[in-house]
């Protein structure tokens, strides 16, 4: 069965410092993976997507994510955290019929 | 610019009474998507559409309904809500695919039931 695991519920950051976010998914064929980043009171906005070929991936707002096959993970990466980053990320699984399986989430706190 | 809209943002009813949250997409988009968003549970899917008339139901589907009378909306209907489906609730749409085509979201409605 399909499925996404963020292990990390919450993580906190100073601003400039790096970032990770962790994403493990569970699925039998080629995934189809994207990050997502949800602001208070709003609804997700896509950050990246991965289908095939680089596995480095570059998206909005200077965010990165990297697909290993072998780890079964795709993280999401910033080199310097900016206040405004503070959010909930979601990564997800695309599947038949383009449905998506997300994860719980990962809520970022950046410190000033 | 194409966008979704959910109405209302916010709503607060009475347990045992019949809501019905409303989406609306100018994409053009044959797929359409209802979540629930729950803490510690992420985004759960409760029924999706691939085109007019054509609903499915989803992972918590239990107590909602939908229908797809056009492309542009399906409205969410919960029959007799209860206090357990008090919840940030998120409409989505996105292009055919088999898992490839990111999905767009609605700001959410927020249903709180007393």
């Amino acid at each position: 069965a399909q499925s996404v695991t963020q292990p990390d519920i919450h993580i906190t950051v100073s601003e400039g410092a790096s970032l990770e976010l962790r994403c493990n998914y569970s699925y039998g064929a080629t995934p189809y993976l994207f990050w997502y980043v949800q602001s208070p009171g709003q609804g997700l906005q896509l950050l990246l997507k991965y289908f095939s070929g680089d596995t480095l991936v570059q998206g909005i707002k200077g965010f990165e994510a990297e697909f290993k096959r072998s780890q079964s993970s795709f993280n999401l990466r910033k080199p310097s955290v900016h206040w405004s980053d503070a959010a909930e990320y979601f990564c997800a699984v695309g599947i038949t019929g383009n449905q998506f399986y997300f994860g719980t989430g990962t809520s970022l706190t950046v410190i000033p | 610019d194409a966008e979704i809209t959910q109405s209302p943002r916010h709503k607060i009813t009475e347990t045992g009474r019949q809501v019905t949250l409303a989406c609306h997409q100018t994409w053009n988009h044959n797929n359409m998507f209802w979540y629930r968003q729950d803490l510690g549970h992420g985004l759960r899917l409760i029924h999706y559409s691939y085109g007019v008339q054509d609903t499915n139901k989803g992972e918590v589907s239990d107590g909602y309904s939908v229908s797809r009378s056009n492309t542009e909306d399906l409205p969410l209907t919960l029959e007799s809500a209860a206090s357990s489906q008090t919840s940030v609730y998120f409409c989505a749409s996105s292009e055919a695919g088999e898992g490839n085509q990111p999905q767009h979201f609605g700001d959410g409605t927020r249903l709180s039931i007393l």
